[in-house]
Protein backbone atom coordinates (compact mmCIF):
# COMPACT_ATOMS: atom_id res chain seq x y z
CA UNK A 1 0.00 0.00 0.00
CA UNK A 2 0.94 3.41 -0.71
CA UNK A 3 2.25 5.60 2.20
CA UNK A 4 1.54 9.42 1.42
CA UNK A 5 2.62 12.43 3.75
CA UNK A 6 1.30 16.16 3.50
CA UNK A 7 3.00 18.94 5.22
CA UNK A 8 1.43 21.30 6.41
CA UNK A 9 -0.57 19.07 8.53
CA UNK A 10 -2.21 21.96 9.80
CA UNK A 11 -2.20 26.11 9.50
CA UNK A 12 -3.91 28.99 10.42
CA UNK A 13 -3.86 31.85 7.41
CA UNK A 14 -4.91 34.75 7.83
CA UNK A 15 -7.62 35.77 4.86
CA UNK A 16 -5.80 37.00 1.45
CA UNK A 17 -2.90 34.90 1.96
CA UNK A 18 -2.04 31.63 0.23
CA UNK A 19 -1.19 28.42 1.46
CA UNK A 20 0.18 26.01 -0.62
CA UNK A 21 0.30 22.52 0.57
CA UNK A 22 3.00 19.53 -0.50
CA UNK A 23 1.94 15.95 -0.58
CA UNK A 24 4.74 13.06 -1.30
CA UNK A 25 4.30 9.63 -1.86
CA UNK A 26 6.83 6.43 -1.17
CA UNK A 27 6.40 5.12 -5.00
CA UNK A 28 5.44 6.35 -7.99
CA UNK A 29 1.83 6.85 -9.02
CA UNK A 30 0.32 8.66 -12.36
CA UNK A 31 -2.33 9.83 -11.29
CA UNK A 32 -2.78 12.37 -7.96
CA UNK A 33 -6.05 14.10 -6.88
CA UNK A 34 -6.70 16.38 -4.79
CA UNK A 35 -9.91 16.50 -2.34
CA UNK A 36 -11.53 19.50 0.10
CA UNK A 37 -13.43 18.08 2.89
CA UNK A 38 -15.75 21.11 4.29
CA UNK A 39 -16.54 20.96 8.00
CA UNK A 40 -18.84 18.21 8.70
CA UNK A 41 -19.07 17.40 4.99
CA UNK A 42 -17.91 14.87 2.88
CA UNK A 43 -15.39 14.92 0.41
CA UNK A 44 -15.30 16.97 -2.97
CA UNK A 45 -12.98 16.14 -5.82
CA UNK A 46 -10.66 20.00 -6.40
CA UNK A 47 -8.75 18.24 -9.35
CA UNK A 48 -6.47 15.74 -10.56
CA UNK A 49 -2.73 15.77 -10.97
CA UNK A 50 -0.81 13.79 -13.74
CA UNK A 51 3.18 14.44 -13.92
CA UNK A 52 3.85 16.23 -17.06
CA UNK A 53 0.77 17.74 -17.95
CA UNK A 54 -1.85 20.65 -17.09
CA UNK A 55 -3.94 19.90 -13.90
CA UNK A 56 -7.53 18.76 -14.66
CA UNK A 57 -10.15 20.49 -12.68
CA UNK A 58 -14.04 20.02 -11.79
CA UNK A 59 -16.43 21.84 -11.63
CA UNK A 60 -16.57 25.11 -9.39
CA UNK A 61 -12.82 24.93 -9.17
CA UNK A 62 -10.51 26.89 -11.28
CA UNK A 63 -7.00 27.06 -11.70
CA UNK A 64 -6.19 30.66 -10.62
CA UNK A 65 -7.63 29.81 -7.04
CA UNK A 66 -6.64 26.05 -6.65
CA UNK A 67 -2.91 25.86 -8.42
CA UNK A 68 -1.41 22.65 -8.63
CA UNK A 69 1.96 21.42 -9.50
CA UNK A 70 3.43 17.62 -10.64
CA UNK A 71 6.92 18.06 -11.08
CA UNK A 72 8.15 14.19 -10.68
CA UNK A 73 6.04 10.97 -10.25
CA UNK A 74 6.07 11.26 -6.11
CA UNK A 75 5.34 14.66 -5.49
CA UNK A 76 2.46 17.16 -5.72
CA UNK A 77 1.48 20.96 -4.46
CA UNK A 78 -1.90 22.47 -4.20
CA UNK A 79 -2.15 26.14 -3.45
CA UNK A 80 -5.31 27.83 -2.33
CA UNK A 81 -4.67 31.11 -3.14
CA UNK A 82 -6.33 34.57 -1.88
CA UNK A 83 -7.64 32.67 1.16
CA UNK A 84 -11.14 33.90 3.00
CA UNK A 85 -12.86 32.04 5.67
CA UNK A 86 -14.64 29.53 3.35
CA UNK A 87 -11.65 27.87 2.48
CA UNK A 88 -11.46 26.54 5.58
CA UNK A 89 -11.42 22.66 4.85
CA UNK A 90 -9.14 19.87 5.18
CA UNK A 91 -7.19 19.08 1.85
CA UNK A 92 -6.58 15.62 1.34
CA UNK A 93 -4.17 13.81 -1.63
CA UNK A 94 -4.83 10.45 -2.41
CA UNK A 95 -3.32 8.49 -5.25
CA UNK A 96 -4.20 4.87 -6.75
CA UNK A 97 -2.29 1.96 -7.20
CA UNK A 98 -3.33 -0.64 -9.58
CA UNK A 99 -6.17 -2.53 -8.63
CA UNK A 100 -6.23 -1.36 -4.81
CA UNK A 101 -7.99 1.06 -2.91
CA UNK A 102 -7.12 4.76 -3.27
CA UNK A 103 -5.15 5.90 -0.99
CA UNK A 104 -5.30 9.28 1.56
CA UNK A 105 -3.15 11.11 2.90
CA UNK A 106 -3.48 12.35 6.58
CA UNK A 107 -4.92 15.68 5.60
CA UNK A 108 -4.12 19.37 5.80
CA UNK A 109 -6.12 21.03 8.42
CA UNK A 110 -6.53 24.95 7.36
CA UNK A 111 -8.29 27.34 9.41
CA UNK A 112 -8.73 31.29 7.78
CA UNK A 113 -9.22 33.66 9.88
CA UNK B 1 -22.86 12.15 -13.85
CA UNK B 2 -22.12 9.79 -10.82
CA UNK B 3 -23.89 10.35 -7.58
CA UNK B 4 -23.87 8.23 -4.77
CA UNK B 5 -26.58 8.74 -1.76
CA UNK B 6 -25.82 6.80 1.54
CA UNK B 7 -28.42 6.30 4.23
CA UNK B 8 -28.69 6.67 7.29
CA UNK B 9 -26.44 9.47 7.86
CA UNK B 10 -26.61 9.00 11.25
CA UNK B 11 -27.20 5.44 13.36
CA UNK B 12 -27.29 5.29 17.22
CA UNK B 13 -26.57 1.96 17.76
CA UNK B 14 -26.06 -0.49 20.90
CA UNK B 15 -23.53 -2.74 21.48
CA UNK B 16 -24.29 -6.15 20.24
CA UNK B 17 -26.42 -4.90 17.77
CA UNK B 18 -26.73 -5.51 13.87
CA UNK B 19 -27.76 -3.10 11.20
CA UNK B 20 -26.45 -1.80 7.91
CA UNK B 21 -26.14 1.23 5.81
CA UNK B 22 -27.28 1.04 2.22
CA UNK B 23 -25.47 3.41 -0.55
CA UNK B 24 -26.83 4.08 -3.94
CA UNK B 25 -26.01 5.24 -7.11
CA UNK B 26 -27.36 6.54 -10.02
CA UNK B 27 -25.16 5.78 -13.10
CA UNK B 28 -22.70 2.68 -13.71
CA UNK B 29 -20.04 2.72 -11.30
CA UNK B 30 -16.30 0.63 -12.12
CA UNK B 31 -15.52 0.20 -8.02
CA UNK B 32 -17.16 0.82 -5.07
CA UNK B 33 -15.40 1.83 -2.15
CA UNK B 34 -16.13 1.96 1.85
CA UNK B 35 -13.92 3.61 4.15
CA UNK B 36 -13.73 4.76 7.51
CA UNK B 37 -13.15 8.14 9.12
CA UNK B 38 -12.48 8.56 12.68
CA UNK B 39 -12.56 12.40 14.15
CA UNK B 40 -9.68 15.20 12.95
CA UNK B 41 -8.30 11.91 10.91
CA UNK B 42 -7.73 10.90 7.32
CA UNK B 43 -9.66 8.15 5.62
CA UNK B 44 -9.16 5.13 5.85
CA UNK B 45 -9.69 2.34 3.44
CA UNK B 46 -12.14 -0.90 4.41
CA UNK B 47 -13.14 -2.74 1.28
CA UNK B 48 -12.94 -2.15 -2.53
CA UNK B 49 -15.64 -4.31 -4.32
CA UNK B 50 -15.20 -4.78 -7.94
CA UNK B 51 -18.01 -6.53 -9.68
CA UNK B 52 -21.29 -7.99 -9.17
CA UNK B 53 -21.93 -9.97 -6.47
CA UNK B 54 -18.45 -9.34 -4.55
CA UNK B 55 -18.79 -9.61 -0.68
CA UNK B 56 -16.09 -9.13 1.33
CA UNK B 57 -15.74 -9.16 5.28
CA UNK B 58 -13.23 -8.01 7.53
CA UNK B 59 -13.91 -8.76 11.78
CA UNK B 60 -17.96 -7.38 12.37
CA UNK B 61 -18.19 -5.53 8.63
CA UNK B 62 -19.08 -6.73 5.95
CA UNK B 63 -18.87 -5.36 2.21
CA UNK B 64 -21.51 -6.41 -1.30
CA UNK B 65 -22.35 -4.67 -4.38
CA UNK B 66 -25.25 -5.53 -6.42
CA UNK B 67 -24.68 -3.82 -10.11
CA UNK B 68 -27.97 -4.33 -11.15
CA UNK B 69 -29.47 -2.56 -8.49
CA UNK B 70 -26.77 0.18 -8.03
CA UNK B 71 -26.78 -0.79 -4.50
CA UNK B 72 -24.08 -1.28 -2.22
CA UNK B 73 -24.22 -1.87 1.97
CA UNK B 74 -22.31 -2.02 4.54
CA UNK B 75 -23.55 -4.42 7.02
CA UNK B 76 -22.52 -4.37 11.02
CA UNK B 77 -22.66 -7.44 12.88
CA UNK B 78 -22.37 -7.39 16.88
CA UNK B 79 -21.33 -3.67 17.02
CA UNK B 80 -18.97 -2.56 19.55
CA UNK B 81 -17.84 0.54 20.63
CA UNK B 82 -14.61 0.36 18.42
CA UNK B 83 -16.67 0.74 15.25
CA UNK B 84 -17.99 4.30 16.53
CA UNK B 85 -16.84 6.52 13.25
CA UNK B 86 -18.15 8.26 9.87
CA UNK B 87 -18.47 5.95 7.13
CA UNK B 88 -18.40 6.88 3.88
CA UNK B 89 -19.41 4.73 0.21
CA UNK B 90 -17.55 6.29 -2.80
CA UNK B 91 -18.07 5.29 -6.78
CA UNK B 92 -15.51 6.03 -9.46
CA UNK B 93 -16.41 7.48 -12.47
CA UNK B 94 -15.97 4.97 -15.74
CA UNK B 95 -13.29 5.20 -18.06
CA UNK B 96 -10.55 4.59 -15.97
CA UNK B 97 -10.66 8.05 -14.54
CA UNK B 98 -10.18 6.91 -10.72
CA UNK B 99 -12.13 9.77 -9.56
CA UNK B 100 -14.00 9.42 -6.56
CA UNK B 101 -17.64 10.89 -6.19
CA UNK B 102 -18.61 10.31 -2.14
CA UNK B 103 -21.33 10.30 -0.44
CA UNK B 104 -22.17 12.24 2.54
CA UNK B 105 -21.37 9.82 4.97
CA UNK B 106 -22.74 7.98 7.90
CA UNK B 107 -22.05 9.26 11.36
CA UNK B 108 -21.97 6.01 13.63
CA UNK B 109 -22.30 6.07 16.92
CA UNK B 110 -22.17 2.35 18.97
CA UNK B 111 -23.66 2.54 22.96
CA UNK B 112 -22.69 0.41 25.71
Amino acid sequence: SAVISQKPSRDICQRGTSLTIQCQVDSQVTMMFWYRQQPGQSLTLIATANQGSEATYESGFVIDKFPISRPNLTFSTLTVSNLSPEDSSIYLCSVEQGEETQYFGPGTRLLVL
Amino acid sequence: ELKVEQNPLFLSMQEGKNYTIYCNYSTTSDRLYWYRQDPGKSLESLFVLLSNGAVKQEGRLMASLDTKARLSTLHITAAVHDLSATYFCAGDTQGGSEKLVFGKGTKLTVNP
